[in-house]
């Protein structure tokens, strides 16, 4: 099993570009969702899913998209990129949607806006 | 709005110290909390699972222990090791299946 994978592991990319950041999980799992983490602000949610074909937003969705048409993979584009989306960012899923235990999280990706 | 807060920040121990970890949450209605580790460069692994209908759990020399009422989840490490230095990181799990985090705590065991 290769758990969580996320590509790329770093990017930097200029304002007003646009990307998408890559996570597949390969454990057929339901949930699946996406971090970003800033020093001194803990994880906080930008988008989840809780199944194929189901999305919703988390606590900071704005300038992201997701989607997810398949079980494995859980794409999150930028629709353009701010100075204010430099972040990590990690992708994270589990089996249950309803106690999100255990979180099976990627090893992140470290995104630089110029 | 749930909001997570961990105190401290980060703190320092010598080996072989038992210590306790701080989580508080404003918002009792919540179905579960859990414990994180993050490894410098890494992404988190979890440790431990607290049903909201349960008071403690346990995993080694772990245990985690909730007060639902009071807004409080407690990590004790026992007999630390400079292995255990990473951060930690509890998280709140409600109805709306959104994990909301706390701020973390950077522990350093000192060998």
């Amino acid at each position: 099993n290769a758990g969580v994978t996320q590509t790329p592991k770093f990017q930097v990319l200029k304002t007003g570009q646009s990307m998408t950041l890559q996570c597949a999980q390969d454990m057929n799992h339901e949930y699946m969702s996406w971090y970003r983490q800033d020093p001194g602000m803990g994880l906080r949610l930008i988008h989840y899913s809780v199944g194929a074909g189901i999305t919703d937003q988390g606590e900071v969705p704005n300038g992201y998209n997701v989607s997810r048409s398949t079980t494995e993979d859980f794409p999150l584009r930028l629709l353009s990129a701010a100075p204010s989306q430099t972040s990590v960012y990690f992708c994270a899923s589990s089996y249950s949607s309803d106690s999100m235990w255990p979180q099976h999280f990627g090893d992140g990706t470290r995104l630089s806006i110029l | 709005k749930q909001e997570v807060t961990q105190i401290p920040a980060a703190l320092s121990v010598p080996e072989g110290e038992n210590l306790v970890l701080n989580c508080s949450f404003t918002d009792s209605a919540i179905y579960n909390l859990q414990w994180f580790r993050q490894d410098p460069g890494k992404g988190l692994t979890s440790l431990l699972l607290i049903q909201s209908s349960q008071r403690e759990q346990t995993s080694g020399r772990l245990n985690a222990s909730l007060d639902k009422s009071s807004g409080r989840s407690t990590l004790y490490i026992a007999a630390s090791q400079p292995g255990d230095s990473a951060t930690y990181l509890c998280a709140v799990g409600g109805a709306t299946n959104k994990l909301i985090f706390g701020t973390g705590t950077l522990l350093a065991v000192q060998p």
